[in-house]
């Protein structure tokens, strides 16, 4: 069974100040990696897909990275509108279509 | 918008009662997954179409549930004799291939 886990749950960072969040994971053969970016009482926002290890994506102050076991989301000068929660989500060989979400990391950024 | 919509946004019903949510998936998109989400919570899977075909199905997805996706085109959730425990948000999202999904804003459910 996928599993992930997202760290740390909460992150409070004053503007400008830059940070990790991490989501490791177990699946059975990766078949993609997923950010989305949530704001509250709305639907996730997609922002990157990662495959393979070795692979990088950046968008804006956003550059997310892919090993064997971990990903992270590193969040560069942040701005008080980067506020929200974001989700990871993995999608496996044994999976079929489904993706499965670690709980979020909830990142506050005061101005 | 050519996002994908979802109808209605909030729906509050008493123990007991069905109801009925509706998702537009991006119209190229042939790929369709509902997701519950809980407050604190990531979402979890409860199903997926291609096309029209559902192809599968959570195991939370109790006997209670039922979607369809008539001509591969917008989906339909229902909810029988719907309990407390079912209050949460209901999301759609689609995709096209096994590219990352996209998904609507939900639908908020609230049993009293």
């Amino acid at each position: 069974e996928d599993q992930v886990t997202q760290s740390p749950e909460a992150l409070r960072l004053q503007e400008g100040e830059s940070s990790s969040l991490n989501c490791s994971y177990t699946v059975s053969g990766l078949r993609g990696l997923f950010w989305y970016r949530q704001d509250p009482g709305k639907g996730p926002e997609f922002l990157f897909t990662l495959y393979s290890a070795g692979e990088e994506k950046e968008k804006e102050r956003l550059k997310a990275t892919l090993t064997k076991k971990e990903s992270f989301l590193h969040i560069t000068a942040p701005k008080p509108e980067d506020s929200a929660t974001y989700l990871c989500a993995v999608r496996g060989e044994t999976s079929g279509s489904r993706l499965t979400f670690g709980e979020g990391t909830q990142l506050t950024v005061n101005p | 918008d050519t996002g994908v919509s979802q109808d209605p946004r909030h729906k509050i019903t008493k123990r007991g009662q069905n109801v009925t949510f509706r998702c537009d998936p991006i119209s190229e998109h042939n790929r369709l997954y509902w997701y519950r989400q809980t407050l604190g919570q990531g979402p979890e899977f409860l199903t997926y179409f291609q096309n029209e075909a559902q192809l599968e199905k959570s195991r939370l997805l109790s006997d209670r549930f039922s979607a369809e996706r008539p001509k591969g085109s917008f989906s339909t959730l229902e909810i029988q004799r719907t309990e407390q425990g079912d209050s949460a948000m209901y999301l759609c999202a689609s995709s096209s291939g096994g590219a990352g999904a996209f998904f609507g804003q939900g639908t908020r459910l609230t049993v009293v």
